[in-house]
């Protein structure tokens, strides 16, 4: 099966930098993609990393590491709005075609 | 360029009772996803429509759950009878290239089975 395993919640402080990690288990691995979704919100795509090495859209940046199965996403220059739940999640490309998802990660943001 | 809508946003139903959900993709988009969140748990998965055909529905959790794209346009998604564990949030998604690409999420439609 697939699993995804990250922190159930971090808090972190206006202006900083944050790491949200992810670890997998999965067969058949493409490829690690990160959500953010505010309460009652829908899920919003943030990155992708298909190969090795960091991604950097703006403020956010993401990592993946096939050998360690392991990626993180990295806030920059943090804001009250980046509040809100992260989730990695695996696109196998295999026999599930759809996203496996982690349990997210709540972020909270201190003045 | 609308996003992915459903319909409806809420819906509080007795157990027994039928429930059909709607989403309406982004034009253009072929894939399709639904995804279910049931309180306290991750997103999972449920099906994937490329145009009107399912690709993989192996997230269905049983026959009570229907769903259909006529026409590869909008889809929905019926529960038939509801149980209690049906509740949480059902989100759709599309995307044009496939996952890699980013799936566009609708705001998710909230049920609940009292």
């Amino acid at each position: 099966g697939q699993s995804l395993e990250q922190p159930s919640e971090v808090t972190a402080v206006e202006g900083a930098i944050v790491q949200i990690n992810c670890t997998y288990q999965t067969s058949g691995f493409y490829g690690l993609s990160w959500y953010q979704q505010h309460d009652g919100g829908a899920p919003t795509f943030l990155s992708y990393n298909g190969l090795d090495g960091l991604e950097e859209t703006g403020r956010f940046s993401s990592f993946l590491s096939r050998s360690d199965s392991y990626g993180y996403l990295l806030l920059q220059e943090l804001q009250m709005k980046d509040s809100a739940s992260y989730f990695c999640a695996d696109y196998s490309g295999g026999g599930a075609d759809g996203l496996t998802f982690g349990k997210g990660t709540h972020l909270i943001i201190q003045p | 360029e609308a996003g992915v809508t459903q319909f409806p946003s809420h819906s509080v139903i007795e157990k027994g009772q039928t429930v059909t959900l709607r989403c309406d993709p982004i034009s253009g988009h072929d894939n399709l996803y639904w995804y279910r969140r049931v309180m306290g748990k991750e997103i999972k998965f449920l099906l994937h429509f490329v145009k009107e055909s399912k690709q993989d529905e192996s997230g269905m959790p049983n026959n009570r759950f229907l769903a259909e794209r006529t026409g590869g346009t909008y889809s929905t998604l019926k529960v038939q009878p509801a149980e209690l564990e049906d509740s949480g949030v059902y989100f759709c998604a599309s995307s044009q290239v496939g996952l890699a690409g980013g799936a566009f999420f609708g705001q998710g439609t909230r049920l609940t089975v009292v």
